[in-house]
């Protein structure tokens, strides 16, 4: 699975867009990219997750680059109960375990 | 709150002891996986069960054993515990053939002294 590269902690102002970026340059066609943040004391939550085209759900939405080399998570409307570490993991086909990193601590601020 | 549900919430061990650790899947899952989590790190995969059976490891020694029931219900088992072991621990259900949409509980804090 293709290695990713995040920023080790971001600030965002409560009600502004937070906008997580994820390096994964060496990633393969077949090869998805998902999105999981973990709030302080709490397992991680699935948020989302894309091929090439951009998606979005209820939570966030998720743009790849075409060259597909970079994505980067959007919370439209940050709120301070964002505030999690983000990861973002590159996984090839639909079957196996997740590979966690180190992530990007995202603090909301008022 | 996913339906994933850990026990205990906190455990204190002494080094030697062996401990059980149990995970209740979300209902519909059918697979179950487990991870360590130690102090400002990401969660390292332990192993993964479906139909009972394990499914794939990660780098952990024997020692660390694991049960899935009929019911999708699992155990997590470390014997010999080390002072390395203390951490938090994860289970998250999933469904096969979908499992990297994974849903977590709250985990297992264990403390081995």
């Amino acid at each position: 699975d293709a290695k990713t590269t995040q920023p080790p902690s971001m600030d965002c102002a409560e009600g502004r867009a937070a906008n997580l970026p994820c390096n994964h340059s060496t990633i393969s066609g077949n090869e998805y990219v998902y999105w999981y943040r973990q709030i302080h004391s709490q397992g991680p939550q699935y948020i989302i997750h894309g091929l090439k085209n951009n998606e979005t759900n209820e939570m966030a939405s998720l743009i790849i680059t075409e060259d597909r080399k970079s994505s980067t998570l959007i919370l439209p409307h940050a709120t301070l109960r964002d505030t999690a570490v983000y990861y973002c993991i590159v996984i090839r086909g639909s079957q196996g375990n997740l590979i966690f990193g180190k992530g990007t601590k995202l603090s909301v601020k008022p | 709150e996913t339906g994933v549900t850990q026990s205990p919430t906190h455990l204190i061990k002494t080094r030697g002891q062996q401990v059980t650790l149990r995970c209740s899947s979300q209902s519909g899952h059918n697979t179950v996986s487990w991870y360590q989590q130690a102090l400002g790190q990401g969660p390292q995969f332990i192993f993964q069960y479906y139909r009972e059976e394990e499914n794939g490891r990660g780098n952990f020694p024997p020692r660390f054993s694991g049960l899935q029931f009929p019911n999708y219900s699992s155990e997590l088992n470390v014997n010999a515990l080390e002072l390395d072991d203390s951490a938090l621990y994860l289970c998250a259900s999933s469904l096969w053939g979908i499992s990297y949409e994974q849903y977590f509980g709250p985990g297992t804090r264990l403390t081995v002294t």
